[in-house]
């Protein structure tokens, strides 16, 4: 069974550029998130899917970020503009719902210069 | 709010040698789950073990075991006999049970030297 993918793995882009990543969950699995991944740190939280619902999106930076899970499937993250702050790994991740695990893709790498 | 925090930020262990991973957490709720993570460099994160809160037993996955201290909000990871392949950043987790969201403590990177 195929993993949570996504793409592209690797980005660098200019500032204020915009930029897109795209993830294909693990099929069946309704719950979809995006995490934010500094360098050395934990992953932090930016938007949670409950199907088509993004049922938490309080760490999204709105002004900037924008994301979108049409049919309940796959899901793009969207920057624009780009800044520098934004490099970082953003990964994807998804579980079905009440199992706990989550399962996670490889992550896109972005590089703000 | 939860909150998850790994007090370690690096560690090291020498290969076949022991060596325990420390984690607090902050919550007011009575059901979670708890998870520990390995992210290797440049590679997915996987699940190494995973403990429901009402379980009292420690689980144990191979090599790898925890140690939940409920009243103490500990649960700190133990891994036996450590491998080359074990160096990774570890990062432990806490979801609240009919909840979906996972919290991540900073992590832990472990070294094992040869």
């Amino acid at each position: 069974e195929a993993g949570v993918v996504q793409s592209p793995r690797y980005k660098i882009i200019e500032k204020k550029q915009p930029v897109a990543f795209w993830c294909n969950p693990i099929s069946g699995h309704n719950t979809l998130y995006w995490y934010l991944q500094n360098l050395g740190q934990g992953p932090e939280l930016l938007i949670r899917y409950e199907n088509e619902e993004a049922v938490d999106d309080s760490q999204l930076p709105k002004d900037r970020f924008s994301a979108e899970r049409l049919k309940g499937v796959d899901s793009t993250l969207k920057i624009q503009p780009a800044e520098l702050g934004d490099s970082a790994v953003y990964l994807c991740a998804s579980s079905f719902v009440q199992t706990g695990e989550l399962f996670f893709g490889e992550g896109s790498r972005l590089t703000v210069l | 709010a939860q909150t998850v925090t790994q007090s370690q930020p690096e560690m090291s262990v020498q290969e076949a040698e022991t060596v325990t991973l420390s984690c607090t957490y902050d919550t007011s709720e009575s059901d979670y789950y708890l998870f520990w993570y390995k992210q290797p460099p440049s590679r997915q994160m996987i699940l190494v073990i995973r403990q429901e809160a009402y379980k009292q037993q420690n689980a144990t996955e191979n090599r790898f075991s925890v140690n939940f201290q409920k009243a103490a909000k500990s649960f700190s990871l133990k891994i036996s006999d450590s491998q080359l392949g074990d160096a990774a950043m570890y990062f432990c987790a806490y979801l609240r049970y009919n909840n979906n969201d996972m919290r991540f403590g900073a992590g832990t990177r472990l070294t094992v030297k040869p």
